[in-house]
């Protein structure tokens, strides 16, 4: 199985409210990336946090890391219709390897 | 402008046809890397190349080729021993392959369809 697995699948919010998305993994890593896709396009990197950090902030987005529980969530807040895309978490074992989970499916309704 | 290009968008295979999807960064990267993604699912790891006449098998190589010629094409062919090709195709390109934390600059993908 993935080393990622976001939480839940898929998100459906009206536009302001905030989203939560949350990621798990099974192994130790040295870092956790974020990244957007919009349907049918590649993929865009959010934001990373290193494994000895806890928070972290980009616009209005805010990642937290918990290592203890190997996990992390994102969270976007005062939603728009544009953030509508799926959501991946990738991890970072060490090396060369980026591991990406199956990803959040969010939709923002106006 | 920088950035990391694919072509075609949309590609259609006959069965026992080997197909090439391009893929060209201007962004001087030495790292670039093939993904396939299935509907629902996350990204898996075709092929990488950290240096020019340098590739290594990621998780999913069975029936893909690549080669690294030049620092900015890392073209992929998907041959016929590929069983189940039909897939949307991501290229990926980074500043370094040693690490996994550097952000990995994707491409807008090739849609392949086997008919």
């Amino acid at each position: 199985s993935q080393q990622g697995e976001e939480d839940p699948q898929a998100l459906s919010i009206q536009e302001g409210e905030n989203a939560t998305m949350n990621c798990s993994y099974k192994t130790s890593i040295n870092n956790l990336q974020w990244y957007r896709q919009n349907s049918g396009r590649g993929l865009v990197h959010l934001i990373l946090i290193r494994s000895n950090e806890r928070e972290k902030h980009s616009g209005r987005l805010r990642v937290t890391l918990d290592t203890s529980k190997k996990s992390s969530s994102l969270l976007i807040t005062a939603s728009r219709a544009a953030d509508t895309a799926s959501y991946f978490c990738a991890t970072g074992t060490g090396g060369f390897k980026t591991i990406f989970g199956a990803g959040t499916r969010l939709f923002v309704k106006a | 402008d920088g950035g990391i290009t694919q072509s075609p968008k949309y590609l259609f295979r006959k069965e026992g046809q080997n197909v090439t999807l391009s893929c060209e960064q201007n962004l001087n990267h030495d790292a670039m890397y093939w993904y396939r993604q299935d509907p629902g699912q996350g990204l898996r790891l075709i092929y990488y190349s950290q240096i020019v006449n340098d590739f290594q098998k990621g998780d999913i190589a069975e029936g893909y080729s690549v080669s690294r010629e030049k620092k900015e094409s890392f073209p992929l062919t998907v041959t016929s021993a590929q069983k189940n090709p039909t897939a949307f195709y991501l290229c990926a390109s980074s500043t370094q392959v040693r690490t996994s934390t550097d952000t990995q600059y994707f491409g807008p993908g090739t849609r392949l369809t086997v008919l």
